[in-house]
């Protein structure tokens, strides 16, 4: 089944590290997604991408930056992590082409934790 | 700015009774409203969703209502199971500039047996 992905699933590392959250897809879908959640606060949107030569931030960009390697490939780079990054985040994909729905998908999170 | 905002933050019911959950929204030509269940340690899921051009939508036990002057819409889960504890999203699809949803903070409801 078309799927979207992320790797790792849970990370663990130390304040000012440089850490890659990486999001593949197979839904060929146009439009991807990083969301950060917290308890209580949702799900916030960090940076999002409409198509390879699109990058645009979001509500939350700061400390933040990504990369859109390819179509199928969506990557989130926190370039010096601090403890308050700590959080899960999400991936997400929607279908430009579909005009019945603005429907994302959204990839199983990755758990990080800054020390 | 762009805003949703959802009530209640957590949602407490018996097996059976119904639940709501509301959220209002702040731009007036938002024209597409998702609800996402996530359950514990997983990604969240669409489960309904309704267009500015309808006023509810019902899908078995789940229903969604919109009221576009007041910029309200709810979530009604009726006969409610242990298997509908989750957290709940709403969210709003904002057009202005690049298209993107808005999410609200999120409801946990809890339904006990």
């Amino acid at each position: 089944d078309a799927d979207v992905t992320q790797t790792p699933r849970n990370r663990i590392t130390k304040t000012g590290k440089r850490i890659m959250l990486e999001c593949s897809q197979t839904k060929g879908h146009d439009r991807m997604y990083w969301y950060r959640q917290d308890p209580g606060l949702g799900l916030r949107l960090i940076y999002y991408s409409f198509d390879v030569k699109d990058i645009n931030k979001g509500e939350i960009s700061d400390g933040y930056s990504v990369s859109r390697q390819a179509q199928a490939k969506f990557s989130l780079s926190l370039e010096s992590a601090i403890p308050n990054q700590t959080a899960l985040y999400f991936c997400a994909t929607s279908d430009l082409q579909s005009l019945a729905s603005n429907e994302q998908f959204f990839g199983p999170g990755t758990r990080l934790t800054v020390l | 700015g762009e805003n949703v905002e959802q009530h209640p933050s957590t949602l407490s019911v018996q097996e059976g009774d119904s639940a709501v959950i509301k959220c209002t929204y702040s731009d007036s030509a938002s024209n597409y409203f998702p609800w996402y269940k996530q359950e514990l340690g997983k990604r969240p899921q669409l489960i309904i969703d309704i267009r500015s051009n309808v006023g509810e939508k019902k899908d078995q036990r789940i229903a969604v209502t919109l009221n576009k002057t007041a910029k309200h819409f709810s979530l009604h889960i009726t006969e409610t199971q242990p298997e509908d504890s989750a957290v709940y999203f709403c969210a709003a699809f904002f057009s202005g500039g690049y298209n993107k949803l808005i999410f609200g903070a999120g409801t946990r409801l809890a339904v006990h047996p």
